[in-house]
């Protein structure tokens, strides 16, 4: 299996435009995970699903973030308008569901978002 | 709610030491799990070592170790024979109770000093 797939790996955008970033599970893994790592803050969740359905989405900032999951093999975070504070990189991450708490969560890449 | 604490910003080690990184969790949940995840600077989160609440016994995966004290709530990692790679952010994380996020520390940035 190739992974957590994110892209794209870079984004620069002006404030204001709207912004996707994808993210495709290893396939099989029921939990999908969306966190957000700056600086100041660290290692943040913003949402996460199970079997596509959204569980927690207490850390989403605010309603200019918006996250979906349409199939078990995808899953977009959107943020419109977009800040100079949404600046950061953003991790999709998934796990199966075998194992229960004790179960590895699987990261991509990131995503390095740059709003200017 | 769960919260992990890392109080050491950064940490550096020499070439073959060991090194111990810190971390103390609060949590209300009976039954959870531990984690030390590494980051280098290729960004991927790598998971070092994992230990659940109900084991008495510490974990170990090769050169790393962890030193488990749940009356405390510590949860350190203990690097032995430091090699070059092992250079990079290490992040202490707890999952557990209701909630199935991972809850992580602001991290740990190691340096290995050839």
């Amino acid at each position: 299996d190739a992974g957590v797939i994110q892209s794209p790996r870079h984004e620069v955008t002006e404030m204001g435009q709207e912004v996707t970033l994808r993210c495709k599970p290893i396939s099989g893994h029921d939990y999908l995970f969306w966190y957000r790592q700056t600086m100041m803050r660290g290692l943040e969740l913003l949402i996460y699903f199970n079997n596509n359905v959204p569980i927690d989405d207490s850390g989403m900032p605010e309603d200019r973030f918006s996250a979906k999951m349409p199939n078990a093999s995808f899953s977009t975070l959107k943020i419109q308008p977009s800040e100079p504070r949404d600046s950061a990189v953003y991790f999709c991450a998934s796990s199966p569901n075998r194992g229960g708490w004790g179960t590895e969560a699987f990261f991509g890449q990131g995503t390095r978002l740059t709003v200017v | 709610a769960q919260t992990v604490t890392q109080s050491q910003p950064e940490m550096s080690v020499q070439e073959a030491e060991t090194v111990t990184l810190s971390c103390t969790y609060d949590t209300s949940e009976s039954d959870y799990y531990l984690f030390w995840y590494k980051q280098p600077p290729s960004r991927q989160m790598i998971l070092v070592i994992r230990q659940e609440a109900y084991k008495q016994q510490n974990a170990t995966e090769n050169r790393f170790s962890v030193n488990f004290q749940k009356a405390a709530k510590s949860f350190s990692l203990k690097i032995s024979d430091s090699q070059l790679g092992d250079a990079a952010m290490y992040f202490c994380a707890s999952r557990g109770g209701s909630n199935y996020k991972l809850t992580f520390g602001k991290g740990t940035l190691l340096t290995v000093n050839p």
